[in-house]
């Protein structure tokens, strides 16, 4: 069965320093992987998805991830932070070539933004 | 862009009331749509697959007679918590994605509907 880890459910940051938020997965197979950014009492708005291909993947706001075979990971970083930036992310997988959408999410991480 | 719209957006409701909440694909077709609950601070949970045409399946743990779930076309479908009590109250997300879409394709979410139950 796939599972998904975000280490970390609150991470604070100061305005303008890196943004670093880890995620690894378990699956038997490198499974589709995405990240969503929820703001408070909103839905889940995609950041970005890796599928095949090239595994840095550059996402929306300047949020990037880079896809890890070796490690199991999908860490999704931000060169600098803005105070916006603060919200929950989830990072998520889903099996792949298998035509389902069935998505399992991690628990969350909780970023916050000092100014 | 895919839109998926949610109704109502927030409810309030009396214990042992039973609540229907929408989800809509406003510009696309979706054979199958999710169910998600959200407790506070919390990740999402699968409840269940919506499928056009025929019976959800649900996750386990998820009382399908106390969730019912109907799909009953291709832009619509509905999450009825029946006799609802407090315990039910929770942020309710429904995702979709277009009909014939590959699995790489992303879920498009509502914006989720939260459920208050006095």
């Amino acid at each position: 069965a796939q599972s998904v880890t975000q280490l970390g459910s609150h991470v604070s940051v100061s305005e303008g320093a890196l943004v670093l938020l880890r995620c690894n997965y378990s699956s038997s197979v490198p499974p589709y992987l995405f990240w969503y950014v929820q703001y408070p009492n909103q839905g889940l708005q995609l950041l970005l998805k890796y599928t095949t291909g090239a595994t840095l993947v550059k996402g929306i706001n300047g949020f990037e991830a880079e896809f890890k075979k070796s490690e199991t990971s999908f860490h999704l970083t931000k060169p600098s932070a803005h105070m916006s930036d603060a919200a929950e992310y989830f990072c998520a997988v889903r099996p792949p070539h298998t035509g389902g959408f069935k998505t399992i999410f991690g628990a969350g991480t909780r970023l916050f933004v000092k100014a | 862009g895919a839109v998926v719209s949610q109704h109502p957006s927030r409810v309030i409701c009396k214990s042992g009331t039973s609540v229907k909440i929408e989800c809509r694909s406003l510009d696309f077709q979706a054979t199958t749509m999710f169910w998600y609950r959200q407790f506070p601070k919390k990740s999402l949970m699968l409840m269940a697959t919506s499928n056009e045409g025929s019976k959800a399946t649900y996750e386990q743990g998820v009382e399908k007679d106390k969730f019912l779930i109907n799909h009953a076309s291709l832009t619509l479908s509905t999450l009825t918590v029946t006799s609802a009590h407090p315990e039910d109250s929770s942020f309710y997300i429904c995702s979709a994605s277009p009909t014939g879409a590959s699995g790489a394709n992303v879920l498009t979410f509502g914006a989720g509907s939260r459920l208050t139950v006095l």
